[in-house]
């Protein structure tokens, strides 16, 4: 059974501060995905990684950036949160060829 | 500017009948398309695909049409279950199959009443 973890369901942080979203999967998957979910826009694509070092930025990497030193953990990092970064935040893993992905329960982070 | 778009946020139907969730794409280069099911407070679970060079899949409950034409598709759930009350997001391949980079629609809330 494919599992995908998220550090934390829910997480309040500062404006200004610096946050870090952890994602671990365990099925040997090689590439990794961090999207976030708001109302009205579905799921938009942040970064992604497709191998162990390796990323890629989505469609709105602007404010992140993202590390993946092993191969079942990719991080998100907010450099320094914003309000509007105030959204669901959802990771998933695929293998090669991915056309499927999995994803973890997400994690709600609330900037004030 | 929206490459898939699901212009129905919301869908009622009654348990039993069938549910028809709509989903349309711009870009005529997408060759595989995904639904994915969400429940409250639990990541999205992946339901059924369709590849471009099919216009039919059939998984169970579960159909989903493509018309490539009208750069268009739509999943079928016959017959509703009162559990199928989820939100559905479409989403498109918009790269290489070797990666899975996704875009995904707004999501359509569907609720089947009992």
């Amino acid at each position: 059974d494919v599992k995908v973890t998220q550090s934390s369901r829910y997480l309040v942080k500062r404006t200004g501060e610096k946050v870090f979203l952890e994602c671990v999967q365990d099925m040997d998957h090689e590439n990794m995905f961090w999207y976030r979910q708001d109302p009205g826009l579905g799921l938009r694509l942040i970064y992604f990684s497709y191998d162990v070092k390796m990323k890629e930025k989505g469609d709105i990497p602007e404010g992140y950036s993202v590390s993946r030193e092993k191969k079942e953990r990719f991080s998100l990092i907010l450099e320094s949160a914003s309000t509007n970064q105030t959204s669901m935040y959802l990771c998933a893993s695929g293998s090669t060829p991915v056309y499927e992905q999995y994803f973890g329960p997400g994690t709600r982070l609330t900037v004030t | 500017d929206q490459q898939v778009k699901q212009n129905s946020p919301s869908l009622s139907v009654q348990e039993g009948r069938i549910s028809i969730l709509n989903c349309d794409y711009t870009n005529s280069m997408f060759d595989y398309f995904l639904w994915y099911k969400k429940y409250p407070a639990e990541g999205p679970t992946f339901l059924i695909s369709i590849s471009s060079i099919k216009d039919k899949n059939e998984d169970g409950r579960f159909t989903v049409f493509l018309n490539k034409s009208a750069k268009h598709l739509s999943l079928h759930i016959v017959p509703s279950q009162p559990g199928d009350s989820a939100v559905y997001f479409c989403a498109a391949n918009q790269g290489s199959s070797n990666t899975g980079k996704l875009i995904f629609g707004q999501g359509t809330t569907l609720q089947v009443k009992p």
